[in-house]
């Protein structure tokens, strides 16, 4: 079983702070997705990236691909109330097509 | 309708009933997925059914029987569960199995007592 690790787990920060997310795996990815989960909601696609190296923004997000695409993260500059919720990366291991979720980090942003 | 949706979004339910889970997507795609979110876990995978076809079964008891009756409708029969199926049922599509981009429903908390 392929496993991806997300860390930190659980994160609180102030409106306005900047935070980065990590997301890990001894595996190679030939895709990699990054969701965002509400309370009582489903995850919510934001960004894929595909090439090792990539970074795609996505307003005040700012994800990255590593070069040997085993691992990802997430930026968030100036972060905001709405931030806030659950974050997932997700990939697809070499020619499969199982979509393997990591364990997730919960943010907070607080005023 | 846009995206997927899920009924009923809540759901409690005697570990001797019997229930349904109702997902539905009209967003012309050819595969539909069972994830099953529990506390403190990683989403599960359960079911993949692809062109109507279940191409996977993630070692799930048999209390849980998925049906795809055509490409927009995915159903979970539950029977029998015990209290710790209690969790957030979500039900996801994409445009073909294996493709990135998935689409989630809004999912059905099941509390079973």
């Amino acid at each position: 079983t392929q496993l991806l690790e997300q860390s930190p787990q659980f994160l609180s920060i102030q409106e306005g702070e900047n935070l980065t997310v990590y997301c890990n795996s001894s595996s190679v990815f030939s895709s990699l997705q990054w969701y965002r989960q509400e309370p009582g909601e489903g995850p919510v696609l934001l960004v894929t990236v595909v090439t090792g190296g990539e970074v795609k923004k996505l307003k005040r997000l700012t994800f990255q691909f590593g070069d040997a695409r085993k691992d990802s993260s997430l930026h968030i500059t100036a972060a905001q109330t709405g931030d806030t919720g659950l974050y997932l990366c997700a990939g697809f291991t070499g020619g499969g097509n199982k979509l393997t979720f990591g364990t997730g980090t919960q943010l907070k942003v607080e005023l | 309708e846009t995206g997927v949706t899920q009924t009923p979004r809540h759901l409690v339910m005697g570990m001797t009933n019997k229930k349904s889970l109702k997902c539905e997507q009209h967003l012309g795609h050819n595969a539909m997925y069972w994830y099953k979110q529990s506390a403190k876990k990683p989403l599960e995978l359960m079911f993949v059914y692809s062109l109507e076809e279940r191409v996977e079964n993630n070692s799930v008891p048999s209390r849980f029987s998925p049906e795809c009756p055509n490409s927009s409708h995915l159903f979970l029969h539950l029977h029998t569960l015990q209290p710790e199926d209690s969790a957030l049922y979500l039900c996801a599509s994409s445009l073909r199995w294996g493709t990135a981009g998935y689409t989630f429903g809004s999912g059905t908390r099941l509390t079973v007592v």
